[in-house]
């Protein structure tokens, strides 16, 4: 079992490209989560997916579209990447989305956007 | 408008002694509690949690305490060993999980 996977660990950027962040879960659980994290803000919650077929909006979704490719796989894209969306990266997945389930965190990815 | 709160952005606590991470909360919807813990270079990993009908959840040397009327919570390790030197995240959840800042414990040899 790999648990929660994330490609790629690093990446950087220049203002205005794009990229896909990929997340895949081997444990069959129906949701799925992206956080960022920023120094001195802790997890902030980007998007997720509660089951498949189903995304919606987090804390801080602007300039991020997330797709529910499958159970297993949720990616994160950025249109047009900002300086500002220089962060780590982490997807998370968990059995349910109620109130009774942890979630299992994926390794990160540490992006940088020049 | 921060709901749940880490005042204590680091700590530093002797070998074998208790540490104590406070964790304050503002949103009294919230149902369920837990804590997180984070080593560099990885992503966090659950750590005990404890559901809004209790007021005390232990595993092992980790014990969760709830104070609902003072909407407060704190993450007690006892004894306190060199591998728990980390981040912790304390969480709540209504309908999303909640992160605190997290508070970094360094265990003193």
């Amino acid at each position: 079992n790999a648990g929660v996977t994330q490609t790629p660990k690093f990446q950087v950027l220049k203002t205005g490209q794009s990229m896909t962040l990929q997340c895949a879960q081997d444990m069959n659980h129906n949701s799925m989560y992206w956080y960022r994290q920023d120094p001195g803000m802790g997890l902030r919650l980007i998007y997720y997916s509660a089951s498949e077929g189903t995304t919606d909006k987090g804390e801080v979704p602007n300039g991020y579209n997330v797709s529910r490719l499958n159970k297993r796989e949720f990616s994160l894209r950025l249109e047009s990447a900002a300086p500002s969306q220089t962060s780590v990266y982490f997807c998370a997945s968990s059995l349910l989305a109620g109130s009774y389930n942890e979630q299992f965190f994926g390794p990160g990815t540490r992006l940088t956007v020049l | 408008d921060q709901q749940v709160k880490q005042n204590s952005p680091s700590l530093s606590v002797q070998e074998g002694r208790i540490s104590i991470l406070n964790c304050d909360y503002t949103n009294s919807m919230f149902d369920y509690f837990l804590w997180y813990k984070k080593y560099p270079a990885e992503g966090p990993t659950f750590l005990i949690s404890i559901s809004s009908i209790k007021d005390k959840n232990e595993d092992g040397r980790f014990t969760v305490f709830l104070n609902k009327s003072a909407k407060h919570l704190s993450l007690h390790i006892v004894p306190s060993q060199p591998g728990d030197s980390a981040v912790y995240f304390c969480a709540a959840r209504d309908d999303k999980i909640i992160f605190g800042k997290g508070t970094r414990l360094h265990i003193l040899p």
